[in-house]
C-alpha cells in the first residue's frame, strides 16, 4: 500500500526567507502524480504544486518549487522569499493514477512564517 | 465564489439526529469525493462519485450514506453519528477519474464542513 510521511509536524521561517518542507513516500508504482496542497486557517485545501513522476525536470510555481527525488521516494517543497500569507497547513499528497483518482495524504506540515 | 461549495461551514449535532452536509461545485467537473479530516491524522478518503455513479465506498459506516444527484451536486447524510465522527468533512471534484490534458488528476477541494457530534 502507498503511504506518505512528513516528518515535520512544525515549522517556522522568517518573512522573506526560503523553507523547505519534507515529505516521502512508498510505492511500488512507476507512474504516479504527487501534490503539495496548502490549507490556511480558511479550511480551504488549495493546490501548490503538482509533479508527474515520469518528468525528471521539478516543478514551479512562483515562488514555489520541488525538489523531486524518484529513486528516494523524495518530494520536498521549497517557498522562497516567504510571505505572511504563506501560513498554513501543506500537506504531501500522492496519486497512483488508479481507478478512482484516490490522493493519499500525509499528516502535514504547520508552517509559521514570522514577521 | 469558490468553485467547490461546502454548507453548511460548522454543524453541531447530537448521535440521534439526522442532518445533511451539501457540496456543490461549479468547475463542470464529473467526479466528487468525500474526505474525513480527523486532527493529528491524514485525510480519508470515504466516497468517490463519476457521472454520478459511486466507485469507492472506502469501508465507510452506514451511518454516513451519500448521495450525487447529478454531476454538481453531492450530499452526505448522517444519522445516529458517534463522537468519534466529529472531524472537517471536505468535498473535492475533478475533472473525470483518469489523467489527462483537462483532468491532470487534480482535485479542487472545498472549505469543508466541520461537524462536532455531542
Amino acid at each position: 500500500a502507498q503511504t506518505v510521511t512528513q516528518s515535520q509536524p512544525e515549522m517556522s521561517v522568517q518573512e522573506a526567507e526560503t523553507v523547505t518542507l519534507s515529505c516521502t513516500y512508498d510505492t511500488s508504482e512507476n507512474n504516479y502524480y504527487l501534490f503539495w496542497y496548502k490549507q490556511p486557517p480558511s479550511r480551504q485545501m488549495i493546490l501548490v504544486i503538482r509533479q508527474e513522476a515520469y518528468k525528471q525536470q521539478n516543478a514551479t510555481e512562483n515562488r514555489f518549487s520541488v525538489n523531486f527525488q524518484k529513486a528516494a521516494k523524495s518530494f520536498s517543497l521549497k517557498i522562497s522569499d516567504s510571505q505572511l500569507g504563506d501560513t498554513a497547513m501543506y500537506f504531501c499528497a500522492f496519486n497512483g493514477g488508479g481507478a478512482t483518482n484516490k490522493l493519499i495524504f500525509g499528516t502535514g506540515t504547520l508552517l509559521a512564517v514570522q514577521p | 465564489e469558490t468553485g467547490v461549495t461546502q454548507t453548511p461551514r460548522h454543524l453541531v449535532m447530537g448521535m440521534t439526529n439526522k442532518k445533511s452536509l451539501k457540496c456543490e461545485q461549479h468547475l463542470g467537473h464529473n467526479a466528487m469525493y468525500w474526505y474525513k479530516q480527523s486532527a493529528k491524522k491524514p485525510l480519508e478518503l470515504m466516497f468517490v462519485y463519476s457521472l454520478e455513479e459511486r466507485v469507492e465506498n472506502n469501508s465507510v459506516p452506514s451511518r454516513f450514506s451519500p448521495e450525487c444527484p447529478n454531476s454538481s451536486h453531492l450530499f452526505l447524510h448522517l444519522h445516529t453519528l458517534q463522537p468519534e465522527d466529529s472531524a472537517l468533512y471536505l468535498c473535492a471534484s475533478s475533472h473525470g477519474l483518469a489523467g489527462g490534458i483537462k483532468s491532470k488528476n487534480i482535485q479542487y477541494f472545498g472549505a469543508g464542513t466541520r461537524l462536532s457530534v455531542l
